[in-house]
């Protein structure tokens, strides 16, 4: 898996969009972008993921540069809930039945 | 969906005693991860499983750790003997066979104390 680089921590206010930043300049042609965050005490739920092109779910925004060197997760409007670790996943392939590898994260903790 | 079901929830132990932990995926995956997770290593994959046959099993840390998938619907995680640096939540998780992405859904963890 393509080495991602992730801030240790960000906060946001709530209501306000949180926007989260991760490189993986080292990532191949056929390495998608993964998320998953990891409420306190809880397992680690997936987000969303992506290759080239932007993607949108009832969850967050994806958006991957044209380059495939960085991308940022979009939480149009965060709630307090949304206080988390999130990790950004370089994984080959998109099928299921493989490996992920988490690296630290960035704790996003929202504020009232 | 009832999600993936591990027990126990905690677990206190002492030093040199066998622990076993258990994972019921959910019904219909045919992926299952165990993972571990402390404050100094992180979130670490031990092995996974797919059609109930290990796949990779380069993170179990030593011998005294084995995982058995006897069927579809239930895994085991078995520390034999147990030490103090073995505390760790450890979790489990499933992925559906043939999904089209790697969506992992985790259960809720084992809190495992060695004293």
């Amino acid at each position: 898996d393509a080495k991602t680089t992730q801030p240790t921590s960000m906060d946001c206010a709530e209501g306000r969009a949180a926007n989260l930043p991760c490189n993986h300049s080292t990532i191949s042609g056929n390495e998608y972008v993964y998320w998953y965050r990891q409420i306190h005490s809880q397992g680690p739920q997936y987000i969303i993921h992506g290759l080239k092109n932007n993607e949108t779910n009832e969850m967050a925004s994806l958006i991957i540069t044209e380059d495939r060197k960085s991308s940022t997760l979009i939480l149009p409007h965060a709630t307090l809930r949304d206080t988390a670790v999130y990790y950004c996943i370089g994984h080959p392939g998109e099928t299921s039945g493989s490996r992920l590898t988490f690296g630290e994260g960035t704790q996003l903790t929202v504020n009232p | 969906d009832a999600g993936v079901i591990q027990s126990p929830r905690h677990e206190v132990t002492e030093m040199g005693q066998e622990v076993t932990l258990r994972c019921k995926p959910i019904s219909g995956h045919n992926s299952l991860f165990w993972y571990r997770q402390t404050m100094m290593r992180g979130l670490e994959l031990l092995i996974y499983f797919n059609n109930n046959v290990p796949i990779d099993d380069s993170g179990m840390p030593e011998d005294r750790f084995s995982a058995k998938m006897p069927n579809a619907s239930f895994s085991t995680l078995k520390i034999q003997p147990s030490e103090p640096r073995d505390s760790a939540v450890y979790f489990c998780a499933s992925s559906r066979g043939g999904a089209t992405y790697n969506e992992q859904f985790f259960g809720p963890g084992t809190r495992l104390t060695v004293l």
